[in-house]
């Protein structure tokens, strides 16, 4: 079945610098990733819509300056999380879509990021 | 912004009882799809429903969308504790579209 593979799991960084997180699809082609931010016991909420070879769309509120997305090839997306705060501090998870397969999404495994 | 809600936010039953959770959400949807979250880890797809579909079974689920009071269940029977999760229900809008997600129900299976 279609995997999604996103790293790293947990990352830890200074305020200040930037943390970039991969999200891969291991099997399938995707021209679409989306990328959540999800707080303790709390949803998934969208941040953007990562398009292959053009700008993601980003949700409104949240910033893209700040959190910068690439989606330079079929397989893989990434979102930099620039000079990083504390409240940055969550749990990001991307998620993709196997364009030839069923409308099920697939999701990667998440990254939690802390920030100190 | 929220589109799904769940309903009981939490519910606790012991193993071997069906579990129901339900979900409504406000706008017309394409699709409508359930996920399961075991704490700190990424989502499985469990199951979708179209909005031309009743009914659909899985193994051990059931899902349900009733397009006209904009409302979906999952039934999971003789449940088990490895069925421990948060479940969240999804709404998509289109082939390629986003989730909306909604804000989810820990389940809770005793042994």
């Amino acid at each position: 079945g279609a995997v999604v593979s996103q790293h790293p799991s947990r990352v830890i960084c200074k305020s200040g610098t930037s943390v970039k997180i991969e999200c891969r699809s291991l099997d399938f082609q995707a021209t679409t990733m989306f990328w959540y931010r999800q707080f303790p016991k709390q949803s998934l909420m969208l941040m953007a819509t990562s398009n292959e070879g053009s700008k993601a769309t980003y949700e409104q509120g949240v910033e893209k300056d700040k959190f910068l997305i690439n989606h330079a090839s079929l397989t893989l997306s990434t979102l930099t999380v620039t000079s990083a705060h504390p409240e940055d501090s969550s749990f990001y998870i991307c998620s993709a879509r196997d364009v030839q397969g069923n409308y099920g999404y697939t999701f990667g495994s998440g990254t939690r990021l802390t920030v100190v | 912004s929220q589109q799904g809600e769940e309903d009981p936010q939490a519910l606790s039953i012991q193993e071997g009882e069906n579990a129901t959770m339900n979900c409504s959400y406000k706008t017309s949807i394409n699709n409508l799809q359930w996920y399961r979250q075991n704490s700190g880890r990424g989502l499985v797809h469990l199951i979708l429903i179209r909005s031309n579909e009743r009914e659909k079974h899985s193994g051990r689920l059931r899902v349900t969308l009733d397009t006209s009071k904009k409302s979906s269940s999952l039934l999971i029977t003789a449940s088990r504790a490895a069925d421990t999760a948060s479940y969240f229900c999804a709404t998509g809008t289109g082939a390629n579209s986003k989730l909306t997600f909604g804000k989810g129900i820990t389940l809770s299976v005793r042994p």
